[in-house]
Order: C-alpha cells, then structure tokens, then sequence
C-alpha cells in the first residue's frame, strides 16, 4: 500500500493565484481529511469528507477555500484567490473507520509571496 | 475554541529517562484518543491509541494513561531515546463521528 499521496510537495505561488492541492487517500478508507498545520493553531481541521460527502466544513477559514472528493480515490484543496496569510503546511489523512487511527500524507508546504 | 489542548509547546528529558506528555480536552463526549509522532518534513504518523472504557494502554516503551473525571491524558516514553525526539501531537473523537481533532502538539528533545 502506498499510503496517502499528497501532490505537490512544496508550491511556491504569488498572492491571487489559484492554488490546487491534491490528495489520493488509501484504498478503501471511508474517511478523508484536509488539516493545516501552523505554529500558532498546531494541526487545525478544515474539512472532512466520509464515503465522499463533505460532512464538516467549519474549520475552512474563508470562502477563498474549498475542497472536492469527487470519487473515493481523489480530493482537491482550492484557494482562490491565495493570500501571504495561507503560507502553512497542508496535510491529507485517510481513516477506514470510527475509532481506528487515521494516516496522514507527507504534506504539501505552501508559500504565498 | 480548542477542545483537545496540549498546554506544554516543548519538553526536555534525558536519554534512558522518561517523558512525559500532556493533553487535556474539554469535550466529555470525546471517547476515543491517539498520539501521533511527527518529524521535519513529514507526516504525522499514528503511535498508540486508547479507548475511554480503558485507563492504560500500554505499547513496549510507549504507555497511555486516560483519566476521564479529569479529562486528561497523557503519554509515557520510558526509556526515552534519541530517536523520540519529535513533535507529538494527542488527537481525540467522538463516539460515531469520524472527526478527529488535534492539539497543538509537544515537541520533545531528548538529549544524549
């Protein structure tokens, strides 16, 4: 298994592009998350989807954000248009079920200038 | 509103001591909790975790302990080495639901 796979490993855009960030989660995992993590809130929940449906979305911080999982093996991250403010490391993860551990991907490092 | 709260952002130990990890968390209904180890660079990888019908899960150097009137938990490293140094972050959920909220983690220094 290759575990989660996360596309691209560092993005360098300037403030008002559109940023994509992709996510493949592990076969057969019911669940897929999208987390930021910064020094000042740590690993902070922005969304997450279960058997492809958005089920929570309150921790995306702006309508600039939005995320897709249009089949079980792929989700998209959207920021448009990007701001210096969203230069953080962004994280997918993967759960097959309630009260099993979740896998993360190595994380795509996002620099807004 | 932090509701899984890691209040110590560093700790320092010896090698071949043990480390002692914190988290408190202010959702009664949370029943379900891991640790995770993260270092530079890469993803956060899954350590122990520990169901709220137990007090004490234990994984060779690693131990869980959950007390659930004080809402707290806490990680065990014993012996600490080298190698455990690292960011450490505790992670909790709640009954059904499959959102897992973190922390904002500990990072660990182990010294030779």
């Amino acid at each position: 298994d290759a575990g989660v796979i996360q596309s691209p490993r560092h993005e360098v855009t300037e403030m008002g592009q559109e940023v994509t960030l992709r996510c493949k989660p592990i076969s057969g995992h019911n669940s897929l998350f999208w987390y930021r993590q910064t020094m000042m809130r740590g690993l902070e929940l922005l969304i997450y989807f279960n058997n492809n449906v958005p089920i929570d979305d309150s921790g995306m911080p702006e309508d600039r954000f939005s995320a897709k999982m249009p089949n079980a093996s792929f989700s998209t991250l959207k920021i448009q248009p990007s701001e210096p403010r969203d230069s953080a490391v962004y994280f997918c993860a993967s759960r097959r079920q309630v009260r099993t551990e979740a896998f993360f991907g190595q994380g795509t490092r996002l620099t807004v200038v | 509103d932090q509701q899984v709260k890691q209040n110590s952002p560093s700790l320092s130990v010896q090698e071949g001591r043990i480390s002692i990890l914190n988290c408190d968390y202010t959702n009664s209904m949370f029943d379900y909790f891991l640790w995770y180890k993260k270092y530079p660079a890469e993803g956060p990888t899954f350590l122990i975790s520990i169901s709220s019908i137990k007090d004490k899960n234990e994984d060779g150097r690693f131990t869980v302990f959950l007390n659930k009137s004080a809402k707290h938990l806490s990680l065990h490293i014993v012996p600490s080495q080298p190698g455990d140094s690292a960011v450490y972050f505790c992670a909790a959920s709640q009954g059904g639901s499959e959102k897992l909220v973190f922390g904002k983690g500990t990072k660990l220094t182990v010294n030779p």
